[in-house]
């Protein structure tokens, strides 16, 4: 009965590399996110879709790719992986009541 | 762009006192305030969400309030407990046609001791 899942929880891979990572939700919430929190903790957004519709993308270099094949999921694609990379990717979820609901997380690690 | 500002220093405070923490923002004033606790190896968890026009909200032992004039949010934690001590951060939301974009603070640390 997981509400925000994500897969995989931790990630390590070469530079170089392409890599993917999953979210789903299961609470009927129109809008996904995806964040990322770096070692500092800070949490910046990356992307937000709407109903499978990119509505915000920050400044995301052009090897993250997103991809809503519907409403309840939303996927990280990363080609071309840097160290600079690594962190933890959150997806969050929002509906129209305020408040969002985090994934546990997914520890990227590049080596 | 909005800035958040929130005390990086970790708040060490003794169980059943008041734990106090303190949310700054610059530039434009936010629609509405939301703060979330996050524990280690967690995502973060929604608390408590004040909006522009609301001096103050309360859940449970917890409090927010939202100072227009100083730009400033403050949570407290009443009656602390050890169960409390997390990583609190806070975040302020504009609204859009579709989607709210939150900017997050880098979070305060809490340490509640027996």
């Amino acid at each position: 009965d997981t509400a925000v899942s994500q897969t995989p929880k931790y990630l390590v891979t070469q530079m170089g590399n392409d890599k993917s990572i999953k979210c789903e939700q299961n609470l009927g919430h129109d809008t996904m996110y995806w964040y990322k929190q770096d070692s500092k903790k800070f949490l910046k957004i990356m992307f937000s879709y709407n109903n499978k519709e990119l509505i915000i993308n920050e400044t995301v270099p052009n090897r993250f790719s997103p991809k809503s094949p519907d409403k309840a999921h939303l996927n990280l694609h990363i080609n071309s992986l840097e160290l600079g990379d690594s962190a933890v990717y959150f997806c969050a979820s929002a509906g129209t009541n305020y408040g969002y609901t985090f994934g546990s997380g997914t520890r990227l690690t590049v080596v | 762009s909005q800035k958040i500002e929130q005390n990086s220093e970790a708040l060490n405070i003794q169980e059943g006192k008041t734990a106090t923490l303190t949310c700054n923002y610059t530039n434009y004033s936010p629609a509405y305030l939301q703060w979330y606790r996050q524990d280690p190896g967690r995502g973060p968890v929604f608390l408590l969400l004040i909006r522009e026009n609301e001096k103050e909200k309360r859940k449970e032992r917890l409090k927010v309030t939202f100072d227009t004039t100083l730009k400033q949010s403050l949570f407290h934690i009443t009656a602390s407990q050890p169960a409390d001590s997390a990583t609190y951060l806070c975040d302020t939301g504009v609204f859009k046609a579709a989607g709210n974009k939150l900017t997050f603070g880098g979070g305060t640390r809490v340490l509640v001791k027996p």
